[in-house]
């Protein structure tokens, strides 16, 4: 059966500092991948999207970035984090056959605060 | 993307009771899904509907569609504590994905 593992679950960061989220994926390949972030008592507002390994599209200009080094491996980075970076960070996968009517599986998410 | 929008933004009722959520949604659609959200956690998948049906089942949820409406309904029938959660529809493909603004659900027992 298929996995979703996402790392770490809280994180506090100061204004500045590097950040780096991983999700891997088991039990599947050529999954689509997604970066969301979600604000509190909000709906999700898609960051990253991934079709396979090396190819990001983002959605939202921003001072993050994404990255797929491997199929099943997607990271989410920024250089320097900002204030606004805080939210709720979620990744999620889908089957690549069909994206229309595809569902999506979350991983646990990550809550950044950054300080 | 716009998003979708859910009512009512909360809810509470007594265990044993129906709940029942709406959505609205702003464009053409090929089907919508709904998704659950403990405190703290990630989405789970609970149902999708295709834009032509008019309404699924799955256990204890019914899923309605009315794409003349642009809206859907999530019931979920003799609601259980454990039913305490936020509900979010989601439409659109892949890449615009909307998601709605989620109905908080609290039941109390």
């Amino acid at each position: 059966s298929q996995t979703i593992h996402q790392w770490p679950a809280t994180l506090v960061q100061p204004v500045g500092s590097p950040l780096s989220l991983e999700c891997t994926v088991e039990g599947t390949s050529n999954p689509n991948l997604y970066w969301y972030r979600q604000a509190a008592g909000r709906g999700l507002q898609l960051l990253f999207y991934s079709v396979g390994i090396g190819q990001i599209s983002s959605e939202v200009p921003q001072n993050l970035s994404a990255s797929r080094p491997q199929d099943r491996q997607f990271i989410l980075s920024s250089k320097k984090l900002l204030l606004s970076d805080s939210g709720f960070y979620l990744c999620a996968w889908s089957q690549m056959v069909s994206v229309v009517g595809s569902k999506l599986f979350f991983g646990s998410g990550t809550q950044l605060s950054v300080l | 993307s716009q998003q979708g929008e859910e009512d009512p933004q909360a809810l509470s009722i007594q265990e044993g009771e129906n709940a029942t959520m709406n959505c609205s949604y702003k464009t053409s659609i090929n089907n919508l899904q709904w998704y659950r959200q403990n405190s703290g956690r990630g989405l789970v998948h609970l149902i999708l509907i295709r834009s032509n049906e008019r309404e699924k089942h799955s256990g204890r949820l019914r899923v309605t569609l009315d794409t003349s409406k642009k809206s859907s309904s999530l019931l979920i029938t003799a609601s259980r504590a454990a039913d305490t959660a936020s509900y979010f529809c989601v439409y659109g493909s892949a890449r615009q994905l909307t998601f709605g603004s989620g109905t908080q659900l609290t039941v109390l027992p």
